[in-house]
């Protein structure tokens, strides 16, 4: 089983600023990577597949970079709507796995 | 619109059995394949079962095979989750999602005597 690793475990931040988040693999999922978004009380939303791509709608702030074990998940300007927990998951091998999750709150 | 409607949670006793549903509609339902994920409360998602869009592909996670069975009708446009030989550990929100691309708002399974 592929295990992602995620950091930081919270993120704080003020509304404008930039977020950072990692996720790594505990070995290569050949870009078969994606982040999720999730708010309290709502279904997760994916913002990122195969490691760089924008879902459908998902706003040109949001960005995915990385491959083979190391990914970046970037906000360039953090509006109101972004504070939420943010998860990777590999689609590379089976079981499907999912990182423990990045929480980003306003500071 | 992609829609995912998820129903059939509810509470039930250790050992007892539930049969969860997701009616999709906004797509070609039977051209993608589908997922079943569930999520502790305030805790983190585990996806449980796959199944590919004519059901000749299926995968469980090792913390339910043996116990829940997956299968879909794509006349109906509707995925289904057979849960039996349920643990208090099984409680949690159950999630469908197409491809984890789209997802439901979810069903709350309660396993509890």
């Amino acid at each position: 089983e592929i295990v992602l690793t995620q950091s930081p475990a919270t993120l704080s931040l003020s509304p404008g600023e930039r977020a950072t988040l990692s996720c790594r693999a505990s070995q290569s999922v050949n870009n078969r990577l994606g982040w999720i978004q999730q708010n309290p009380g709502q279904a997760p939303r994916l913002l990122i597949y195969d490691a760089s791509y924008r879902a459908t709608g998902i706003p040109a702030r949001f960005s995915g970079s990385g491959s083979g074990t190391d990914f970046t998940l970037t906000i360039s300007s953090l509006e109101p709507e972004d504070f939420a927990v943010y998860y990777c998951q590999q689609g590379n091998n089976w079981p499907l796995t999912f990182g423990q999750g990045t929480k980003v709150e306003i500071k | 619109e992609v829609q995912l409607v998820e129903s059939g949670g509810g509470l039930v006793q250790p050992g007892g059995s539930l049969r969860l549903s997701c009616a999709a509609s906004g797509f070609t339902f039977s051209t993608y394949n589908m997922n079943w994920v569930r999520q502790v409360p305030g805790k983190g998602l585990e996806w449980i079962s796959y199944i590919s869009s004519s059901s000749n592909i299926i995968y469980y996670a090792d913390s339910v095979k043996g116990r829940f069975t997956i299968s879909r009708d794509n006349a109906k446009n509707s995925l289904y989750l057979q849960m039996n030989s349920l643990r208090d550990e099984d409680t949690a929100v159950y999630f469908c999602a197409r491809d984890l691309s789209y997802w439901g708002q979810g069903t709350l399974v309660t396993v509890s005597s």
